[in-house]
């Protein structure tokens, strides 16, 4: 079964500091796809950063790259530079070619990040 | 501009009284979906739709009804709401079932069901 694990319910980081959002999956797919989304507290979901599992080098966009480890099954959000409108909830989510019928996200559980001044 | 809209944003009503929630998106996607998310759980799918008129089951679709009779429009229909099915709704859409095609969310929707 596919499943994606986010192990930390709740993080603090200084602004101006990078962190480091964690998010593990299990798959049995060779083809697949990996996002994080971001989610403020207005409720919006926006995708954030996509790494697909044939990628050799890992995602960035802007302040956001994803740390892939494809051995260890892991996909860690990397933020540079927080920003206190980085204060939200993460989602780390991916989708598996048997997903792809369904056009099905699979979602970890989130880490809500809050970013200190 | 590239959207998902969802209609109401927020809603509450009572248990039995049947509601439609619409989404509308204008990129000319086949696939759409519907999720709810519930504290602790992440997102999880309730319907999907492949094209017009097709529409199948996802992770939790009790209580739930879909319709596909345009290509822009799939609304998620509560014929008897229940206390259960309190949540945030997400409708959302994408190009392609290709595993790297992104999915567009609309803003959500917050039903409580008293």
């Amino acid at each position: 079964a596919q499943k994606i694990t986010q192990t930390q319910p709740g993080m603090f980081v200084q602004e101006k500091e990078a962190v480091t959002l964690d998010c593990t999956y299990d798959t049995s797919d060779q083809s697949y796809g990996l996002f994080w989304y971001k989610q403020p507290s207005s409720g919006e979901m926006i995708f954030l950063i996509y790494q697909g599992s044939y990628d050799e080098q890992n995602a960035t966009e802007g302040r956001y790259s994803l740390n892939f480890q494809k051995a260890r099954k892991s996909a860690n959000l990397v933020i540079s530079a927080s920003q206190l409108g980085d204060s939200a909830m993460y989602f780390c989510a991916m989708r598996g070619s048997y997903g792809g019928a369904t056009n099905k996200l699979i979602f970890g559980t989130g880490t809500l990040l809050a970013v200190q001044p | 501009e590239a959207q998902v809209t969802q209609n109401p944003r927020y809603l509450i009503t009572v248990t039995g009284k049947k509601l439609t929630v619409t989404c509308s998106q204008n990129m000319n996607h086949e696939y759409m979906s519907w999720y709810r998310q519930d504290p602790g759980l992440g997102l999880r799918q309730i319907y999907y739709s492949m094209n017009v008129e097709v529409t199948d089951k996802g992770d939790v679709p009790e209580g739930y009804k879909v319709s596909r009779k345009e290509k822009r429009n799939f609304p998620l229909i509560l014929e008897s709401p229940s206390p259960n099915q309190t949540s945030l709704y997400f409708c959302a859409s994408s190009l392609s079932r290709t595993v790297s095609y992104e999915q567009y969310f609309g803003p959500g929707t917050r039903l409580t069901v008293t």
